[in-house]
């Protein structure tokens, strides 16, 4: 059981919007630790593609955005595309755990 | 150009140990914390340890607690997680990342297999 919540998976078609919730508790997200999030192709190494709840890394397009509000948070892609097939996984800072957390991982599909 | 490189994972037995390095490269690794998360086949990410820049701080994931001790070397550029008392259930790739309070820099993994 993840300590932060995502749902397991989430679709959508070329070209759509999709979301990708995270849920937390008043001992990480709604404590006002950042939020970020991590794409990872399997296989791979996870990738940092939002971090402090909205912001992008140089090289990461504008097609993904992040928000935060109170104790959940959400990763929103427009445009999709095929490359974007992926999991995602949101983490923060648990102050009752003293450790980072993480979503159990949401997988994208691309139909 | 900021670099990770993990090695030392191997196949172990059940109750055995085993110690995995990252050596870092790009940056200076005084500047910063460390941490290393892992990942179960077919599993999500799980955050096992972090060490603050002077080592004095170390915290530990409750089921690695009292079996895994991370340490660094900032002369040598490097970071350690020593475990012992490996369980089939600490089987994963494990991955040093660079602790900024997340994670921009990872590198690519060091498998750790435990057999029964």
């Amino acid at each position: 059981q993840s300590v932060l919540t995502q749902p397991p998976s989430v679709s959508g078609a070329p070209g759509q919007r999709v979301t990708i919730s995270c849920t937390g508790s008043s001992s990480n997200i709604g404590a006002g630790f950042g939020l970020h999030w991590y794409q990872q192709i399997p296989g791979t190494a996870p990738k940092l593609l939002i971090h402090e709840n909205n912001n992008r890394p140089s090289g990461v397009p504008d097609r993904f955005s992040g928000s935060k509000s109170g104790t959940s948070a959400s990763l929103v892609i427009t445009g999709l595309q095929a490359d974007d097939e992926a999991d995602y996984y949101c983490q923060s800072y648990d102050s009752s755990l003293s450790s980072w957390v993480f979503g159990g991982g949401t997988k994208l599909t691309v139909l | 150009e900021v670099q990770l490189v993990e090695s030392g994972g191997r196949l172990v037995k059940s109750g055995g140990s085993l110690r995995v390095s990252c050596r870092a490269s790009g940056f200076s690794l005084n500047d910063y914390a460390m941490a290393w998360v892992r990942q179960a086949p077919g599993k999500g990410l799980e955050w096992v340890a972090y060490i603050s820049t002077t080592s004095l701080d170390k915290y530990y994931a409750d089921p690695v607690k009292g079996r895994f001790t991370i340490s660094r070397d900032n002369d040598e550029n490097t970071v350690y997680l020593q475990m012992n008392s490996l369980r089939v259930e600490d089987m994963a790739v494990y991955y040093c990342v660079r602790d900024e309070g997340f994670g921009k820099y990872w590198g690519k993994g060091t498998t750790v297999t435990v057999s029964s």
